[in-house]
């Protein structure tokens, strides 16, 4: 069956460096993947997405890259602030449903 | 819009009783998802609607939890009998299609002593 799975539970940085957090996938038809970002006490919110038919993406401070060669996904935030501690989800379909993995939790210092 | 409403935000009950989690998608989405979130397990899919039928349920632990759409904006998520290790957060998403980006409702604190 279909799982997506984070590298890192948890990636600490300081304020102002760039953040990546990677995703692997093991589903090959799996041709849409979306970036949630979930605050404490809220629930996920989107960021960023990527269909099957790219393999890079840019919003504002985040880009999100795709490597289906090797079912792999990475989320990078520039410019860390404050703001962006969270714990980031990657999903994809393409399936039946949607599938999560436990999250990695971004952890931004001073 | 709103987004999707769900109440309460917290509940706390004693082992054995009945729990109802409400929820109200955004108005024209089409696919409605019930998640639980644990530290263990992470975001969990229990069941989801597409126009107010159950497509997946798959994910629902067992008899005791039971979810229903009786029309486009309302859906609940019963447990019944409660257990403390159903304590989590429940969150409610909505969709305007499939396999299209979720909205997410503010989630449903349980805790069942």
């Amino acid at each position: 069956g279909e799982s997506v799975g984070l590298h890192l539970p948890t990636l600490s940085v300081q304020e102002g460096d760039n953040s990546i957090i990677n995703c692997a996938y093991s589903n090959s038809a799996s041709d849409y993947f979306i970036w949630y970002k979930q605050e404490s006490g809220k629930g996920p919110q989107f960021i960023i997405d990527i269909r099957s038919n790219m393999d890079k993406r840019q919003g504002q401070r985040v880009t999100v890259l795709l490597n289906k060669t090797v079912k792999h996904l990475s989320l990078q935030i520039a410019a860390t602030q404050p703001g962006d501690s969270a714990v980031y989800f990657c999903s994809g379909t393409g399936f039946q449903k949607l599938v999560f993995g436990t999250g990695t939790r971004l952890l931004v210092s001073p | 819009d709103a987004g999707v409403i769900q109440s309460p935000r917290h509940e706390v009950t004693e082992m054995g009783q009945e729990v109802t989690l409400r929820c109200k998608p955004i108005s024209g989405h089409d696919y409605l998802f019930w998640y639980r979130q644990t530290m263990m397990r992470g975001l969990e899919l229990l069941i989801y609607f597409n126009n107010n039928v159950p497509i997946d349920d798959s994910g629902m632990p067992e008899d005791r939890f039971s979810a229903k759409m009786p029309n486009a904006s309302f859906s609940t998520l019963k447990i019944q009998p409660s257990e403390p290790r159903d304590s989590a957060v429940y969150f409610c998403a909505s969709s305007g299609g499939k396999g299209e980006k979720l909205f997410f409702g503010s989630g449903t604190q349980l805790s069942v002593l």
